[in-house]
């Protein structure tokens, strides 16, 4: 069954710490996402993806990088990890042709300590 | 740049009655679709019904519905017959689709509580 996928869904970790969250999807699309939801439930666009070698930042500053090396894995990373980093990370992925519709993974919630 | 606006943070609603949401978007795109997604407490985001804006007719699935209002560029969400697993937040969000990124502006959300 196509779908998409995030691990870990959860996730607590000490300050200073290298992590990477991971997003595949089964699919077959072309454009993927990154989104931080905050606290209060706003969602904010940090990376997307058009294809294979094809990264963007998003609306919302990041620390975070993203990598596109096969287009079904769009894995984040955080280099050093800090309590401002705690959130939820939502992945998405949508097709080229119309009307464009996103599926989400189950989402990554990031403690930071 | 586009916006798009809840202004509802909080509603609640009656089991088997009927609910509407509201949400506003800023525009001057004319390619664009529009969009209400649903996501339960610790539970995967899903979409609930999209509208392209070149059409006149309102989109329906099942028991919801919206009310698009493109002069007053307004996309309100009608959930009838209400159910529990209906309890979830609701995000309005816009796409631009003229350009290659497709990315989804989204409003601030509607917690929806139905009560038993």
């Amino acid at each position: 069954e196509a779908d998409i996928y995030q691990t870990p869904r959860y996730l607590v970790i000490g300050t200073g710490k290298k992590i990477t969250l991971e997003c595949s999807q089964t699919m077959g699309h072309d454009k993927m996402y990154w989104y931080q939801q905050d606290p209060g439930m706003e969602l904010h666009l940090i990376h997307y993806s058009y294809g294979v070698n094809s990264t963007e930042k998003g609306d919302l500053s990041s620390e975070s990088t993203v990598s596109r090396i096969r287009t079904e894995h769009f894995p984040l990373t955080l280099e050093s990890a800090r309590p401002s980093h705690t959130s939820q990370y939502l992945c998405a992925s949508s097709g080229a042709l119309p009307p464009y519709e996103q599926y989400f993974g189950p989402g990554t919630r990031l403690t930071v300590t | 740049a586009q916006t798009v606006t809840q202004s509802q943070p909080e509603m609640s609603v009656q089991e088997a009655e009927t609910v509407t949401l509201s949400c506003t978007y800023d525009t001057s795109e004319s390619n664009y679709y529009l969009f209400w997604y649903k996501q339960p407490p610790s539970r995967q985001m899903i979409l609930v019904i999209r509208q392209e804006a070149y059409k006149q007719q309102n989109a329906t699935e099942n028991r919801f519905s919206v009310n698009f209002q493109k002069a007053a560029k307004s996309f309100s969400l009608k959930i009838s017959d209400s159910q529990l697993g209906d309890t979830a937040m609701y995000f309005c969000a816009f796409m631009n689709y003229g350009g290659a990124t497709n990315k989804l502006i989204f409003g601030t959300g509607t917690l929806l509580a139905v009560q038993p």
